[in-house]
């Protein structure tokens, strides 16, 4: 039973192009939670989704980021026009929960991570 | 502001030792409580979770306590061995007042532990 999984591992951009972050949860998880990690920082909220669905994005920049998860196919996170302080680790997270249950503990299982550098 | 505090950013101790981790928060009200390890260049990796209406929770030679009254949670690692070198992350979740879906985390604490 395959993990998360996240693609690329490492991601090289140049300030104003474009990057994307793939994340394919785990088997049977239609919950997909986007963090950041700033180097000597703690993870960071992003984005909630389900398929097709975004459910939190309070933790998401105003500009230039978005995010999806597609009835078929890899969430994406999508970074355009890339500036250096986007520099950091990227980590998806996935979980089986289910909405209905409203103290439903969320146990949340963590890809690898994708690093981007900007340069 | 909601706030985590990890007690202390590195903790060194010693082979057999127990490793007690702190984790403090304010101005929120988790419905839970998790603790997760990261290793370099990983991903965190579950290890234990506690609810607001749970004192203890045990798992091999961790222990987690929850106290909602101190805002606090503690993390234990009886007789650690160096594999358990890493750094440890509290996260917390199901705010009643905010967002169901997505977990706080504390910056970590960095664990080492000396042959």
């Amino acid at each position: 039973n395959a993990g998360v999984m996240q693609n690329p591992r490492h991601l090289v951009r140049r300030r104003g192009q474009e990057a994307r972050l793939r994340c394919s949860p785990m088997k049977g998880h239609s919950h997909v939670y986007w963090y950041r990690q700033l180097p000597e920082e703690g993870l960071k909220f992003m984005v909630y989704l389900q398929k097709e669905n975004i459910i939190d994005e309070s933790g998401m920049p105003k500009e230039r980021f978005s995010a999806e998860f597609p009835k078929e196919g890899p969430s994406i996170l999508r970074i355009q026009q890339v500036v250096r302080g986007d520099s950091a680790a990227y980590f998806c997270a996935s979980s089986p929960r289910e909405t209905s249950s409203y103290f439903a503990a969320d146990t949340q299982y963590f890809g690898p991570g994708t690093r981007l550098t900007v340069l | 502001s909601q706030k985590i505090e990890q007690n202390s950013e590195a903790l060194n101790i010693q082979e057999g030792k127990t490793a007690t981790l702190t984790c403090n928060y304010t101005n929120y009200s988790p419905a839970y409580l998790q603790w997760y390890r990261q290793d370099p260049g990983r991903g965190p990796v579950f290890l234990l979770l506690i609810r607001e209406n749970e004192k203890e929770k045990r798992k091999e030679r961790l222990k987690v306590t929850f106290d909602t009254t101190l805002k606090q949670s503690l993390f234990h690692i009886t007789a650690s061995q160096p594999a358990d070198s890493a750094t440890y992350l509290c996260a917390l979740g199901g705010d009643y007042g905010g967002s169901q879906g997505n977990l706080i985390f504390g910056k970590g604490t960095k664990l080492s532990v000396k042959p």
